[in-house]
């Protein structure tokens, strides 16, 4: 089975701290992306990588940044966290090529707070 | 309009009974559609591929209706396990143009 976890679960902090989230895909794909998930606005890519080093804005990449050194480690990184990104954040990944459905296979999510 | 759109619900059904879900999507050039599940405060996970020519997988079955521009999910002989949120997800073409709707709940209520 394919296992993307995420670090943290449940995060509380504060204006203006930096935040780490961290992603990790056991599965070897090439593919790895985050996104958040707000009521009534439902999943929106935040930035998404196809390689070790490559990084793609999505459609909300404002107020974040993404660091991919290793293919199975993808992190989001809030450098000055504000209240409007209380969210829920939520990694995926999927592999290239052939084996590629489509199927996007995400972590159980982290739910940041920011106060 | 939004890109995807779908009902959100809530749909409060009895055990056993059947229940559609539509979703309509704005891209006419949209080239894949998948249904996801999702449970409450859990990660969105694949329950299947729509197909031009539809598919079915056991209970449930998923239609494309590209004249229309929608995306159906019916679920039959519904179990209180179906309760969750279904997500509609629509690409048009690469990483960036996977869109998701806001999703339908469905609660199978004994």
């Amino acid at each position: 089975d394919v296992k993307v976890t995420q670090s943290s679960r449940y995060l509380v902090k504060r204006t203006g701290e930096k935040v780490f989230l961290e992603c990790v895909q056991d599965m070897d794909h090439e593919n790895m992306f985050w996104y958040r998930q707000d009521p009534g606005l439902g999943l929106r890519l935040i930035y998404f990588s196809y390689d070790v080093k490559m990084k793609e804005k999505g459609d909300i990449p404002e107020g974040y940044s993404v660091s991919r050194e290793k293919k199975e480690r993808f992190s989001l990184i809030l450098e000055s966290a504000s209240t409007n990104q209380t969210s829920m954040y939520l990694c995926a990944s999927s592999p290239s090529g052939q084996s590629n459905t489509g199927e996007l296979f995400f972590g159980e999510g982290s739910r940041l707070t920011v106060l | 309009r939004k890109e995807v759109e779908q009902d959100p619900g809530p749909f409060n059904v009895p055990e056993g009974a059947t229940v559609a879900f539509n979703c309509t999507y704005s891209n006419s050039a949209s080239q894949s559609f998948f249904w996801y599940r999702q449970d409450c405060r859990k990660e969105p996970k694949l329950l299947m591929s729509v197909y031009s020519s539809g598919n079915e997988d056991g209970r449930f079955t998923a239609q494309l209706n590209r004249a229309s521009q929608y995306i159906s999910l019916l679920i039959r002989d519904s179990k209180l396990s179906d309760s969750a949120t279904y997500l509609c997800v629509v690409n048009s073409g690469g990483y960036q143009k996977v869109t998701f709707g806001t999703g339908t709940k469905l609660q199978v209520i004994p």
